[in-house]
């Protein structure tokens, strides 16, 4: 079974500048999280969706957004990027029964310059 | 405010010995603990959890402790072996937050020495 597909692996932008970041969940697993890890940082939670719902938010600003699809994947959206915006963001699914398990993508690599 | 804390920002083992790995938590309202391992250009991969109803849980050469009066829990590997060495984390959710949110310590480097 394919595991969480993110996609770009690796992102440059610039200051200003928007970016989308897609992610696939493993079949059968109907709720996504996104995540965003600084360097030396653990994983903080952004966004939670299930189900097509939004189900959790974290502490980032109205510039970060995020949606999913029919078919459970998922965008993140950012908007008017700063340099603190660059990290490694990571989208985790679960399988309804075991919720809090979270299994992870590789992550996309944002850099912005 | 640091929800959940590991403390040792890195740990080198023998090969073959035990490594034991240190969370610490402060929020009472956390029922459910997970340890996750990650390579680098790797997400993290899940490794083991533990029900806040239990106080260990095992897999294999995984051992994890928890003592919820202490607000700390443990995760033991033995033996150690060389494919160990990565960034392991601690993170904690709560049901009562009506989502799946994890919180994340900041990790522990792990190195096995051969």
């Amino acid at each position: 079974d394919a595991g969480v597909t993110q996609s770009p692996t690796h992102l440059i932008k610039t200051r200003g500048q928007q970016v989308t970041l897609r992610c696939s969940p493993i079949s059968g697993h109907k709720s996504v999280s996104w995540y965003q890890q600084v360097l030396g940082q653990g994983p903080q939670f952004i966004f939670q969706y299930y189900e097509k719902e939004e189900r959790g938010r974290g502490n980032f600003p109205d510039r970060f957004s995020a949606r999913q699809f029919p078919n459970y994947s998922s965008e993140l959206n950012v908007n008017a990027l700063l340099l603190g915006d660059s990290a490694l963001y990571l989208c985790a699914s679960s399988r309804p029964g075991s919720p809090q398990e979270a299994f992870f993508g590789q992550g996309t690599r944002l850099t912005v310059v | 405010d640091q929800q959940v804390k590991q403390n040792s920002p890195s740990l080198s083992v023998q090969e073959g010995r035990i490594s034991i790995l240190n969370c610490d938590y402060t929020n009472s309202m956390f029922d459910y603990f997970l340890w996750y391992k990650k390579y680098p250009a790797e997400g993290p991969t899940f490794l083991i959890s533990i029900s806040s109803i239990k106080d260990k849980n095992e897999d294999g050469r995984f051992t994890v402790f928890l003592n919820k009066s202490a607000k700390h829990l443990s995760l033991h590997i033995v033996p150690s072996q060389p494919g160990d060495s990565a960034v392991y984390f601690c993170a904690a959710s709560a049901r009562d937050f009506g989502n799946e949110k994890l919180t994340f310590g900041t990790g522990t480097r792990l190195t096995i020495i051969p």
